[in-house]
Formats: structure tokens, C-alpha cells, sequence
């Protein structure tokens, strides 16, 4: 089965410092890799995807993620954090195989930009 | 654009009463999916379809079912609620892949509590 562990509940950053986000996963053949925020009382929002190719990838509102296939992990990044990017982050995956439709998140994380 | 609009946002329902939430997509989606969320389970899927006519379990199908008679809804069942089924309920809808993955689009949530 495929899961996504997200291990920490809580970031807490200063304003303009980088933050991370850590996100590992488990799934059988290549994964498909998403993020998304969910703001208060709010539906959750694409921030960004990796497929294939780089292993970098660039994503909305200055996000970017690496993906590392040897240490299964997809952590989410930024240079430099804003207040209004504190939300609740979630990391997702789905296996590329033919047939595999779930798909399956971690427990979130919650980011807090200290200003 | 509507995106994807769930109906209703809020309901309270007794122990024993039954209800059906409403999922509708405006994007021509293939695919379409029931998560609940809950504080510090993260999201949970209940149900998914990967087209018309179709469904099938997800992770937590218990006291749930689901039905897709239009490819542009999707609807959840709750044939008779318990406590254990108060949550927030997040539908979404995903295009079909055409040899890379995309994204899942959410709904704005559906709160439900049952007393």
C-alpha cells in the first residue's frame, strides 16, 4: 500500500528566512508527487507536481520541491518565507502504474511564518 | 468557473438520520474522489470513480456509498450517520491522464456533524 509521512506537525519559521517542509513516501513503481495548502476553512490548493524529468521543480507563489529517489522524499521549499504563507501543507502521491487511481496524503503540516 | 462545488457546506444531522452530499464539476473530469478530513488524520478517501457509471473504495468505504449516474457529479451517502462520521468531507476531480498524471481540484468542503 502507499503512504506519504509528513514528520513534522508544526514549522515554525521567521519572516524571510527559507523554510522546509518534509514530505517521504512509499509507493510501488515510480511516484507521481503532489503538494498542496489549505488555508483556513478552506478547500486545498495545487501548489506544485513532479512527474518526471528534473528533479527540481518549480511551483506557484515561489515554491519549489525536490525530488530524491533514493531517499523517497519530496520536501517542499522556499528562499524566503512570507507571513501570509503560513496554512496547512500536504503532501501527496500516486503510483504511475497503469490502473492506480488513489490518491493518498500525508497528515499535513502546519507552517507557521513568524513575523 | 465554478470549479469543483460541493452542496451543502454545513449540515448537523441526528444519530440514525441519513443524508447525501452533492459533488458537481464543471471541467469534463474522468475522475472524481471522496476524502474526509479529520484533525490529525490528515485526508482519508471514502470512495473514487474513474468515470461514468463507475466506483470503488477508497480507504475508509465503511458507512458510505457513492453513486456517479453523471460523469459531472459525484455523490456521497450516508445511509444512516453516526458520531464517528462527523468530519469534513472534500470532494475532487482530476483529469484523465494522458501520459503524465495532473492534479486533483478541490471542492470547498462540506462540515458535517452528527449528535
Amino acid at each position: 500500500a502507499q503512504s506519504v509521512a509528513q514528520p513534522e506537525d508544526q514549522v515554525n519559521v521567521a519572516e524571510g528566512n527559507p523554510l522546509t517542509v518534509k514530505c517521504t513516501y512509499s509507493v510501488s513503481g515510480n511516484p507521481y508527487l503532489f503538494w498542496y495548502v489549505q488555508y483556513p476553512n478552506r478547500g486545498l490548493q495545487f501548489l506544485l507536481k513532479y512527474i518526471t524529468g528534473d528533479n527540481l521543480v518549480k511551483g506557484s507563489y515561489g515554491f519549489e520541491a525536490e525530488f530524491n529517489k533514493s531517499q523517497t522524499s519530496f520536501h517542499l521549499k522556499k528562499p524566503s518565507a512570507l507571513v501570509s504563507d503560513s496554512a496547512l501543507y500536504f503532501c501527496a502521491v500516486r503510483s504511475s502504474g497503469a490502473g492506480s487511481y488513489q490518491l493518498t496524503f500525508g497528515k499535513g503540516t502546519k507552517l507557521s511564518v513568524i513575523p | 468557473n465554478a470549479g469543483v462545488t460541493q452542496t451543502p457546506k454545513f449540515r448537523v444531522l441526528k444519530t440514525g438520520q441519513s443524508m447525501t452530499l452533492l459533488c458537481a464539476q464543471d471541467m469534463n473530469h474522468e475522475y472524481m474522489y471522496w476524502y474526509r478530513q479529520d484533525p490529525g488524520m490528515g485526508l482519508r478517501l471514502i470512495h473514487y470513480s474513474v468515470g461514468e457509471g463507475t466506483t470503488a473504495k477508497g480507504e475508509v468505504p465503511d458507512g458510505y456509498n457513492v453513486s456517479r449516474l453523471k460523469k459531472q457529479n459525484f455523490l456521497l451517502g450516508l445511509e444512516s450517520a453516526a458520531p464517528s462520521q462527523t468530519s469534513v468531507y472534500f470532494c475532487a476531480s482530476s483529469d484523465r491522464d494522458r501520459g503524465r498524471s495532473t492534479e486533483a481540484f478541490f471542492g470547498q468542503g462540506t462540515r458535517l456533524t452528527v449528535v
